[in-house]
């Protein structure tokens, strides 16, 4: 069965202190992973895709990373206002996106 | 990247009734989404809405309970109908793959209580 799974589930940082959030994922025929980030009460914000195992993209403090079996998200030197939940979600080549439950960040300053 | 706007973006309804919400795109795009967030859960698929033809429903969402209508190339409804509690969510609209990018993009929700 197709599936996405995210960890940890919830991350608390203190401001300045990086980390990397996880993606691992088993999908038949992997046409893209795409990351986004939900703030509380809105809808996800495009952040990513990734096509590749070995692929790198970057923006600003985030950098996602993609392997044959999982995908990172890391974030370095957080700010406050980069707490939010961050979404992986990869598209099958013949299917529709399948969403992770999400990694809820919270960077303290 | 699309400019995406829905109505409302929240309301609360009783049990027994039924809420229709707008989606409305700042351009012309083949492939609209419907999904459903519960709370604490990730994004479910409801239906795609191709204009021109009927939508496709994922497992466990039939179109008498969420009638989706897609008359044009910009805009498209769903309908929650006969709502319970259990119908509480935010549902968001969502298009694309476009033209050269697998991306979609996500408009901003309707956060929907039901009591």
């Amino acid at each position: 069965e197709d599936q996405v799974t995210q960890s940890p589930e919830a991350l608390r940082l203190q401001e300045g202190e990086s980390s990397s959030l996880n993606c691992s994922y088993t999908v038949s025929g992997l046409r893209g992973l795409f990351w986004y980030r939900q703030d509380p009460g809105k809808g996800p914000e495009f952040l990513f895709t990734l096509y590749s195992a070995g692929e790198e993209k970057e923006k600003e403090r985030l950098k996602a990373t993609l392997t044959k079996k999982e995908s990172f998200l890391h974030i370095t030197a957080p700010k406050p206002e980069d707490s939010a939940t961050y979404l992986c979600a990869v598209h099958q080549s013949q299917g529709n996106l399948i969403f992770g439950k999400g990694t809820k960040l919270s960077v303290k300053p | 990247s699309a400019v995406i706007s829905q109505k409302p973006s929240r309301d609360i309804c009783q049990r027994g009734t039924s809420l229709t919400i707008q989606c409305q795109v700042d351009s012309q795009v083949t492939m609209m989404f419907w999904y459903r967030q519960q709370p604490g859960q990730s994004l479910t698929l409801i239906a795609t809405a191709n204009q021109g033809s009927e939508a496709t429903y994922e497992s466990g969402f039939v179109i008498d309970k969420f009638p989706i209508s897609r008359p044009n190339l910009t805009f498209s409804t769903l309908t929650v109908s006969n709502m319970s509690p259990e119908d509480s969510s935010i549902y968001l609209c969502s298009v694309g793959p476009g033209v050269g990018t697998d991306t979609q993009y996500f408009g901003p929700g309707t956060r929907l209580t039901v009591l």
